[in-house]
């Protein structure tokens, strides 16, 4: 997706292991978000940032936390993974009113 | 509680037929509501946007309608393509900039 790009891709881990996503953009947007997707429930928001340093919680932020140490990067870090948490995990980025949101391709996580 | 109900779960038509995807939402105050449609394996791409005054929003062959009255949005899809095959997701924005509540989807595949 333009603008913004994850990694990796696609991940196994063992439980109990930390594990960093990475989010990039190129947008110089404020605002990143991180979204999980689970079958039978809608896109579930861990955290958000809203500047450099400025983060908060989301709906299901329990086992997870984030960095923003600089505008482009977006850090979703599992400090000690476990199943529950093997998931698709999605960022994305806000601009405003009319562009919107843009979601980054996705990371898909599975924890063993 | 702010809830964004989709309907049908999944459907299946024929190459070149209509299809209407229904949703229902609980959100107050209401910013605005988007359609997204996201291929397998990709991040959620926006289709439209409808803030409270718009009854209705095109993007090619998709036409979504706002009743904010009832609370209730629909997205048109005429002519289907095999390419529509997709989820395609109701998400609601509590107010500017704010969260959003994302619906579980319908799963729409499109049969030649």
């Amino acid at each position: 997706d333009a603008g913004i790009t994850q990694s990796p891709r696609h991940k196994v881990t063992e439980t109990g292991t930390p594990v960093t996503l990475r989010c990039h953009q190129t947008e110089n947007h404020r605002y990143m978000y991180w979204y999980r997707q689970d079958p039978g429930h809608g896109l579930r928001l861990i955290h958000y940032s809203y500047g450099v340093k400025d983060t908060d919680k989301g709906e299901v932020s329990d086992g997870y936390s984030v960095s923003r140490s600089k505008t482009e990067d977006f850090l979703l870090t599992l400090e000690s993974a476990t199943s529950s948490q093997t998931s698709v995990y999605f960022c994305a980025i806000f601009g405003d009113s009319n562009y919107g949101y843009t979601f980054g391709s996705g990371t898909r996580l599975t924890v063993v | 509680k702010n809830q964004v109900e989709q309907s049908p779960q999944s459907l299946i038509i024929l190459e070149g037929k209509n299809c209407t995807l229904q949703c229902n939402y609980t959100v107050s105050p209401f910013s605005n509501l988007r359609w997204y449609k996201q291929d397998t394996g990709r991040g959620p791409v926006s289709l439209t946007i409808m803030t409270f005054s718009e009854n209705t929003k095109s993007n090619g062959r998709y036409t979504a309608t706002l009743d904010a009255d009832t609370k209730q949005s629909s997205l048109h899809i005429t002519a289907s393509q095999l390419s529509d095959s997709a989820s395609y997701i109701c998400v609601v924005s509590a107010k500017q900039g704010g969260k959003l509540i994302f619906g579980q989807g319908t799963e729409l595949s499109v049969k030649p």
